[in-house]
């Protein structure tokens, strides 16, 4: 157990339509990562989050935004969801904001689903 | 632009032999490389890393070597046993302002036989 908490472990939707997808991170980590890795396809970098504030952006689209609320947890918001939306989507936590992270904690995924 | 490859997605090896894992980058600027394991319905955990002013890093039965060069590091398990059986990502570390993101590979299955 990573001690990252994502929420839920599965998701089927149809296109068009918008989730959210949650992520708690081990206790006393400060930044959050996204990352969405779709069939075959390496884990491909979405958004960081740090103590609330966003620090770096990957490959995320414009339907896709994020947040890191007080409590640190985050949640990613996808919406007009596209048959090609379907992947796994991990979130990561770590202690640090930049340069010394040497380690990110993974979650299990939400496996998304759009039909 | 896939600036961190692992050619080949797949790999068998016989029980108690070496596994060899290879990931190959392009950035010169990535200045630490992690390598995580990944079994099914899991999430990635972290296994080794090295850092770019080092050229070899051992963990027990897992050493990382980096050629910094040839822009090339490796992964060797030894001996390798069923329990490795995994996905293997290679990641790389870099800057984006002032913060930094892990680049990861596309991942090598790894099967270890009886």
């Amino acid at each position: 157990d990573s001690g990252v908490t994502q929420t839920p472990k599965h998701l089927i939707t149809a296109t068009g339509q918008r989730v959210t997808l949650r992520c708690s991170p081990r206790s006393g980590d400060l930044s959050v990562y996204w990352y969405q890795q779709s069939l075959d396809q390496g884990l491909q970098f979405l958004i960081h989050y740090y103590n609330g504030e966003e620090r770096a952006k990957g490959n995320i689209l414009e339907r896709f935004s994020a947040q890191q609320f007080p409590d640190l947890h985050s949640e990613l918001n996808l919406s007009s969801l596209e048959l090609g939306d379907s992947a796994l989507y991990f979130c990561a936590s770590s202690v640090a904001a930049q340069g010394v992270d040497t380690e990110a904690f993974f979650g299990q995924g939400t496996r998304l689903t759009v039909v | 632009d896939q600036q961190v490859k692992q050619n080949s997605p797949s790999l068998s090896v016989q029980e108690g032999r070496i596994s060899i894992l290879n990931c190959d980058y392009t950035n010169s600027m990535f200045d630490y490389f992690l390598w995580y394991k990944k079994y099914p319905a899991e999430g990635p955990t972290f296994l080794i890393s090295i850092s770019s002013i080092k050229d070899k890093n051992e963990d027990g039965r897992f050493t990382v070597f980096l050629n910094k060069s040839a822009k090339h590091l490796s992964l060797h398990i030894v001996p390798s046993q069923p329990g490795d059986s995994a996905v293997y990502f290679c990641a790389a570390r870099g800057l984006i302002g002032t913060a930094s993101k892990l680049t990861f590979g596309t991942g090598t299955r790894l099967q270890v036989t009886l």
